[in-house]
C-alpha cells in the first residue's frame, strides 16, 4: 500500500510569485488537509478537502486555494507569496471527516519544504 | 479557544534514562489527544492517542500516555530512553464529538538523547 506522497520535495521562489504543491493520498482515502509548519513552530491547518470540496479553513487568506481531484489528489496553490510563507507544508490523507464522534486517523506525507527570498 | 501548551521546547536525556514530555490542554470539551513523532526532514507519524477509552495509552516504541481530565494533561513518556528516540514530539487535540474539527498542534518539544 503506497502511503502519502508530496512534490516537489523542494522549493525556491521569490516574493510574488505563485505556487502549487501536490499530494496523493493513500489508497481508499478520500480527504486530504494541508498544514503549514513554520521553522520551531506546530503545524497550522489550512484547510480541508472532502470528496472534492472544501469542507473546513484555518484562519489563511484567500491567497491559499485548493483543489482536489477525482482520484483524491489535491493541490495547494499560494499566490502572491511572501517571505512569512516560508515553510513545511504537510498533507495528511484519512478515510473520511471526522465529527459526531466518528475519527478517522490523518495519515502525513514527508511534506514540501518552500523558500521564499 | 482550543490550545494545546507543551512545556519546554527542549529536552535532553542520557540513554537509558527516563523520558517526560509534557502536554497540556485547554478546553472544556472532551477532547481526541495525539502524539505524533517528526524526524529532520520527515513528516509526522503517530506515536499514540487518546479517544475516551482507557486512560492510559499505549504507543508505538515504547511510548505511553495518560490522560488525567483533573489535570487537563497528557504527558508522554518512556522508561528508557534510546539513541533513536531523538526527534521533535508534538501533542495535538482534536474534537470529532462536536464537529469535524481540526488537529490542533503544541509548538513542539525537540528530544536530545546523550549517550
Amino acid at each position: 500500500e503506497t502511503g502519502v506522497t508530496q512534490s516537489p520535495t523542494h522549493l525556491i521562489k521569490t516574493r510574488g510569485q505563485q505556487v502549487t504543491l501536490r499530494c496523493s493520498s493513500q489508497s481508499g482515502h478520500n480527504t486530504v488537509s494541508w498544514y503549514q509548519q513554520a521553522l520551531g513552530q506546530g503545524p497550522q491547518f489550512i484547510f480541508q478537502y472532502y470528496r472534492e470540496e472544501e469542507n473546513g479553513r484555518g484562519n489563511f487568506p484567500p491567497r491559499f486555494s485548493g483543489l482536489q481531484f477525482p482520484n483524491y489528489s489535491s493541490e495547494l496553490n499560494v499566490n502572491a507569496l511572501e517571505l512569512d510563507d516560508s515553510a513545511l507544508y504537510l498533507c495528511a490523507s484519512s478515510l473520511g471527516t471526522s465529527g459526531q464522534g466518528d475519527y478517522y486517523e490523518q495519515y502525513f506525507g514527508p511534506g514540501t519544504r518552500l523558500t521564499v527570498t | 479557544a482550543q490550545s494545546v501548551t507543551q512545556l519546554g521546547s527542549h529536552v535532553s536525556v542520557s540513554e537509558g534514562a527516563l523520558v517526560l514530555l509534557r502536554c497540556n490542554y485547554s478546553s472544556s470539551v472532551p477532547p481526541y489527544l495525539f502524539w505524533y513523532v517528526q524526524y529532520p526532514n520527515q513528516g509526522l507519524q503517530l506515536l499514540l492517542k487518546y479517544t475516551s477509552a482507557a486512560t492510559l495509552v499505549k504507543g508505538i516504541n515504547g511510548f505511553e500516555a495518560e490522560f488525567k481530565k483533573s489535570e487537563t494533561s497528557f504527558h508522554l513518556t518512556k522508561p528508557s530512553a534510546h539513541m533513536s528516540d531523538a526527534a521533535e514530539y508534538f501533542c495535538a487535540v482534536s474534537y470529532p464529538r462536536i464537529g469535524n474539527t481540526p488537529l490542533v498542534f503544541g509548538k513542539g518539544t525537540r528530544l536530545s538523547v546523550i549517550a
